[in-house]
């Protein structure tokens, strides 16, 4: 039962263009969302976060967009660059601060010169 | 300011050998967490551990895996009996009080011949 869903495993986009990453959840009890980055062989590098409280949070070129009644969360990068080619997750806790992530499967982001 | 810091990077055991994944949080974080990635899989969480307690291990097999975190020295993830499916990247989380942004090591990559 999967919990948070990447429906997307890759995403092909040109450089300085936007890059849209989705991600769907089904639990309800989820509160706080994550986006990481990830190179081959190397771990994941937190990259933003929202609040339930919150719809939207930007930092730099990357924004997170949080539909709650939908359940879903999108992220944003604009402009894209070639060094943003990597696996993006996304990660959903319950319970607040210090607890367990639930991890999608990943999407595969190529940004072409 | 190190991060989390995991060896072996590389792990190679035969069936039936023990494996033992080694983690150092980042300085001033108290809570740990391990995550398993399976090839083509997201992240699972395994154990969630703070000094001397194991807070949540829903994520553990119930057989041959156990973890650790002394109240000196890193935290230890250990997997007795290795089998093929044990074949898979460990990595070791660590957040600070209050927070909910998790910080990954680079993983230990273990292998089971």
């Amino acid at each position: 039962d999967q919990q948070v869903k990447q429906n997307s495993p890759s995403l092909s986009v040109q450089e300085g263009r936007i890059s849209i990453l989705n991600c769907d959840y089904t639990n309800s009890m989820f509160d706080y969302f994550l986006w990481y980055k990830k190179y081959p062989a190397e771990g994941p590098t937190f990259l933003i976060s929202i609040s339930s409280i919150k719809d939207k949070n930007e930092d730099g070129r990357f924004t997170v967009f949080l539909n709650k009644s939908a359940k879903h969360l999108s992220l944003h990068i604009v402009p894209s660059q070639p060094g943003d080619s990597a696996v993006y997750f996304c990660a959903a806790s319950a319970g607040g601060s210090n607890y367990k992530l639930t991890f999608g499967k990943g999407t595969l982001l190529t940004v072409n010169p | 300011n190190a991060g989390v810091m995991q060896n072996p990077r590389h792990l190679v055991r035969r069936r039936g050998q023990e494996a033992r994944l080694r983690c150092s949080p980042m300085k001033g974080h108290s809570h740990v967490y391990w995550y398993r990635q399976l090839p083509e899989e997201g992240l699972k969480f395994m154990v969630y551990l703070q000094k001397e307690n194991i807070i949540d291990e829903s994520g553990m097999p119930k057989e041959r895996f156990s973890a650790e975190f002394p109240k000196e020295g890193p935290s230890i993830l250990r997997i007795q009996q290795v089998v093929r499916g044990d074949s898979a990247a460990y990595f070791c989380a660590s957040s600070g009080t209050g927070t909910s942004e998790q910080f990954f090591g680079p993983g230990t990559r273990l292998t089971v011949l």
